[in-house]
């Protein structure tokens, strides 16, 4: 089941902050979070595993609720390298292996300067 | 550079073709993904591979399937091609398969029916 991301498009000036989220219907081992530039390959943020752990990557933060079955993603002070679109995976581990990572549609960032 | 080798880089085919998308992993990486990137759509995890065996499996259509050989590269066979097919198609890979992985994805695979 695909995560649900919103919003679908944020546009900031360069230095305003931003919030993604992150919600899926089923219950969450684990919450990956990727960003995409355009014309290129999805590139690894940070994992978050249940438990309400909060990771950072730079200016970039993330939140797990595992109650809630959400996450969202916080990104301070933008840059204007943070452009392009993120997007949440979803991992409900099955006991026998991973089962699959599932990708919501995506959140396009633009930042202006 | 990720390390994760796709080719072709572009392909042009017409409806009702088959071609074969081909994914060599980073180096010691045993794990295998392929997804479906459109527009509309955003990644759509197909199937994942570990070690050879097939692991998970997303929203693959039937006329779509996938292999892991010894050599742990992979490939991904579409057939009776359609234009709704047209999309980039990444492969990623993983060191080993616990649900904790980092991806790491190759540039991928434009495949364009016409």
């Amino acid at each position: 089941q695909q995560p649900v991301q919103s919003p679908q498009a944020v546009i900031l000036r360069e230095g305003e902050d931003a919030v993604i989220n992150c919600s899926s219907s089923k219950a969450l081992y684990s919450v990956h979070w990727y960003r995409q530039k355009h014309g290129e390959a999805p590139v690894f943020l940070m994992i978050l595993l249940k438990g309400g752990e909060q990771k950072g990557h730079e200016k970039i933060s993330a939140s797990f609720n595992e109650k809630k079955q959400q996450s969202s993603l916080y990104l301070t002070a933008s840059q204007l390298s943070y452009s392009g679109t993120y997007f949440c995976g979803t991992d409900m581990y099955s006991g026998g292996g991973a089962d699959g990572l599932t990708f919501g549609k995506g959140t396009h960032l633009i930042i202006q300067p | 550079d990720s390390g994760v080798t796709q080719t072709p880089k572009h392909l042009i085919t017409a409806t009702g073709q088959r071609v074969t998308l081909r994914c060599s992993p980073r180096s010691g990486d045993l794990s295998v993904y392929w997804y479906q990137q459109s527009l509309d759509q955003g990644l759509q995890f197909l199937i994942q591979y570990y070690n050879g065996e097939e692991r998970a499996k997303g929203n693959i259509l039937e006329r779509f399937s996938a292999q892991q050989f010894p050599d742990l590269h992979s490939e991904l066979n579409l057939s009776s091609l359609e234009l709704g097919d047209s999309a980039l198609y990444f492969c990623a890979s993983s060191e080993r398969d616990t649900g904790l992985e980092k991806l790491f994805f190759g540039s991928g695979t434009q495949l364009s029916v016409l």
